[in-house]
């Protein structure tokens, strides 16, 4: 089944504690990207990648970082995660660069940092 | 810069009423225009899309048209069910020379159907 897998689910951490959202895809998609949801501002793009070691800030890159090593992995890393980062993030990746493709999405992860 | 206005919400309407959520975009282009919905707990998925000015998208009973006179996609499903309750997104994606295909979305707007 073609599908974004991201983990954990839900993750209640404290300010300053490093972690780490995977996300996977099994469509062999080029393009990934991470965005985060809060009420009344819908989705923003946090990062993208257009490849495997090709990366690029989105809307709203400060306190996140990104990596691309295999084309199917696309993991979000807080260093230092701050109240401000408590939210929904969604991990999505489509065939290409190309407009008009489909984006499909993770299932989200909520996050909550205290 | 290129943005995307949809209805505030929430929006409660009976089961197999006539359903309208209003989307209008600014955009220095042509862009695409897409439709996503976001049932409780799960991801966003597409629900319909458009590339092109008049173009009408269509599935599951819901439709849009791509007008771009009035750079609007309205979302629009003649007789709602309870199953459609969801949140439901407006977006567009511009290519730049096809630098990035970051879609943009709007704020989101929630329906609860009723039975």
């Amino acid at each position: 089944e073609a599908q974004v897998t991201q983990n954990p689910r839900y993750l209640i951490t404290v300010t300053g504690k490093k972690l780490t959202v995977t996300c996977s895809q099994n469509m062999n998609h080029e393009y990934m990207s991470w965005y985060r949801q809060d009420p009344g501002l819908g989705l923003r793009q946090i990062y993208y990648s257009m490849n495997v070691e090709v990366t690029d800030k989105g809307d709203v890159p400060e306190g996140y970082k990104v990596s691309r090593k295999e084309k199917r992995n696309f993991p979000l890393i807080l260093e230092s995660p701050s109240p401000n980062q408590t939210s929904l993030y969604f991990c999505a990746s489509s065939l290409s660069v190309v407009m008009n493709t489909e984006a499909f999405f993770g299932q989200g992860t909520r996050l909550t940092v205290v | 810069g290129n943005s995307v206005t949809q209805m505030e919400g929430p929006v409660t309407l009976s089961e197999e009423a006539f359903l309208t959520i209003n989307c209008t975009y600014t955009a220095t282009g042509y862009p695409s225009l897409f439709w996503y919905v976001q049932y409780p707990g799960e991801g966003l998925q597409l629900l319909l899309k458009a590339t092109k000015a008049d173009d009408k998208g269509s599935n599951k009973g819901f439709e849009a048209t791509y007008r771009k006179e009035t750079t609007s996609f309205h979302l629009e499903k003649g007789s709602v069910q309870v199953s459609d309750s969801a949140v439901y997104f407006c977006a567009l994606i511009m290519n730049y020379g096809g630098a990035t295909n970051k879609l943009i979305f709007g704020t989101g707007t929630l329906l609860a159907v009723q039975p």
